[in-house]
């Protein structure tokens, strides 16, 4: 069976901090892989996905950035955190491309002070 | 843009009591449609995957796709407390966007012992 993980769980940091959030999947090779993202009260956007190792495309520009260093790990970062990042960030997998199913990780929460 | 509008906000119905929910989008054209539930700010646990006009049912969750009337809806039969979530509808996008989901703002579903 695929398992999901994220971490962390949830992070408090300051403005003009650096990020890094992780997202690893076990139990499926070669999985497309999702970053999303949802501000209190907001609805979920996608931000990143990824189709293969070492290949990223942005969806919606956040002053974010993706990485995909390993077939199994997703990475989302950003070198300074704005007030705006404050949200909660979902990783999600699917078996591939088009109409298959997205299998959502549990989640992180993210408080930017 | 593919635009998703969710309606009611909220609902609050008896255990027992069928629920309705309601999801509109704006593009037809989009290879499926999905309904997800959240607890607490916690992952997404998908419901029903649908993608032709016409009925899907998962256990106690049937939903409904109408593509002329831009229109998926959900039914819960007997909902229990422990339905007690946000309910998200979830489109994909079209062509070289399939993957790419647009999620409504989502209804706010309380179930009353």
């Amino acid at each position: 069976a695929q398992t999901i993980h994220q971490w962390p769980v949830a992070e408090i940091k300051a403005v003009g901090s650096p990020l890094s959030l992780g997202c690893t999947i076990k139990g499926k090779s070669s999985p497309n892989l999702y970053w999303y993202w949802q501000a209190t009260g907001g609805t979920l956007q996608q931000l990143f996905y990824s189709i293969t190792v070492g290949q990223v495309e942005s969806v919606v520009q956040l002053n974010l950035s993706a990485s995909r260093p390993k077939d199994d790990q997703f990475i989302l970062s950003t070198e300074k955190l704005l007030l705006s990042h404050s949200g909660f960030y979902l990783c999600a997998w699917s078996p591939g491309w088009g109409g298959g199913e997205q299998y959502f990780g549990p989640g992180t929460r993210l408080t930017v002070l | 843009q593919q635009k998703v509008q969710q309606s009611p906000e909220s609902l609050t119905v008896s255990e027992g009591a069928m629920a309705s929910l309601n999801c509109t989008f704006s593009d037809g054209t989009s290879n499926n449609f999905r309904w997800y539930r959240q607890h607490s700010a916690k992952g997404l646990e998908v419901l029903v995957s649908i993608f032709s006009d016409g009925e899907k049912e998962e256990g106690r969750f049937t939903a409904h796709l109408n593509r002329a009337n831009l229109h998926v809806s959900l039914h819960i039969r007997e909902p229990q407390p422990s339905d007690s979530a946000v309910y998200l509808c979830a489109v994909s996008g079209t062509g070289a966007n399939t993957g790419k989901l647009t999620f409504g703002h989502g209804t706010i579903l309380r179930v009353h012992p």
